[in-house]
């Protein structure tokens, strides 16, 4: 079945590690994201892509890293450098007029 | 591309028609109106979207008003499954430069038993 594709989906890590964080699809979407939510609140968009080999920031893409070397691929790594990275993460892919959302990653860092 | 704004919650009774409202007043001619909810714990899912006219799926119906600054998502019969966080966007679908999808805090819809 076609669909979008996040892993794992739990995620413990240690403070002060960076972790990468996956998103597959099969849909052939040129366009891909990644959102933050935590608890209570809306989504926030950390970065997009719009086409293989480039992406752009979003609102709060501070101590967030992304690349997107294949088309049905786009990993988020959280780096050490993001503050409190403990959230739930969200990958999502977009035809020109509908959202596809993965079951996304909860990622809590102790 | 145009803000909206949403009531933060919401409360139905089961069996019940459920109104959730949508104001974007700074709404452009060529901007759709779209709805999307999120089940605790889930990702997104998309729900509908308009341009002018009422429109109607089955899971929803969409009434946008007349001069499109605000519009009604209508769930007919709520049941205890709908509970969910409700978003509502507006963008130009096909434009390059709405690639930068961005969502609100969205409705918090409780149906009670």
């Amino acid at each position: 079945d076609g669909g979008i594709t996040q892993s794992p989906k739990y995620l413990f890590r240690k403070e002060g590690q960076n972790v990468t964080l996956s998103c597959e699809q099969n849909l052939n979407h040129d366009a891909m994201y990644w959102y933050r939510q935590d608890p209570g609140q809306g989504l926030r968009l950390i970065y997009y892509s719009q086409i293989v080999n480039d992406f752009q920031k979003g609102d709060i893409a501070e101590g967030y890293s992304v690349s997107r070397e294949k088309k049905e691929s786009f990993p988020l790594t959280v780096t050490s450098a993001q503050k409190n990275p403990t959230a739930f993460y969200l990958c999502a892919s977009k035809t020109n007029t509908e959202a596809f959302f993965g079951q996304g990653t909860r990622l809590t860092v102790v | 591309d145009a803000k909206t704004t949403q009531p933060p919650s919401m409360d139905c009774a089961e069996g019940r028609a459920a109104n959730l409202p949508c104001n974007h007043s700074t709404i452009s001619g060529n901007e759709y109106v779209y709805w999307y909810r999120q089940i605790h714990s889930q990702g997104p899912q998309y729900i509908i979207h308009g341009l002018k006219n009422n429109e109607t799926n089955e899971m929803a119906s969409l009434i946008i008003t007349e001069d499109r600054k605000s519009s009604t998502l209508i769930l007919p019969h709520a049941t205890l499954r709908d509970t969910a966080v409700y978003y509502c966007i507006v963008r130009v679908p096909n434009r390059a430069s709405n690639y930068k999808l961005t969502f609100g805090k969205g409705t918090l819809l409780t149906v009670n038993p």
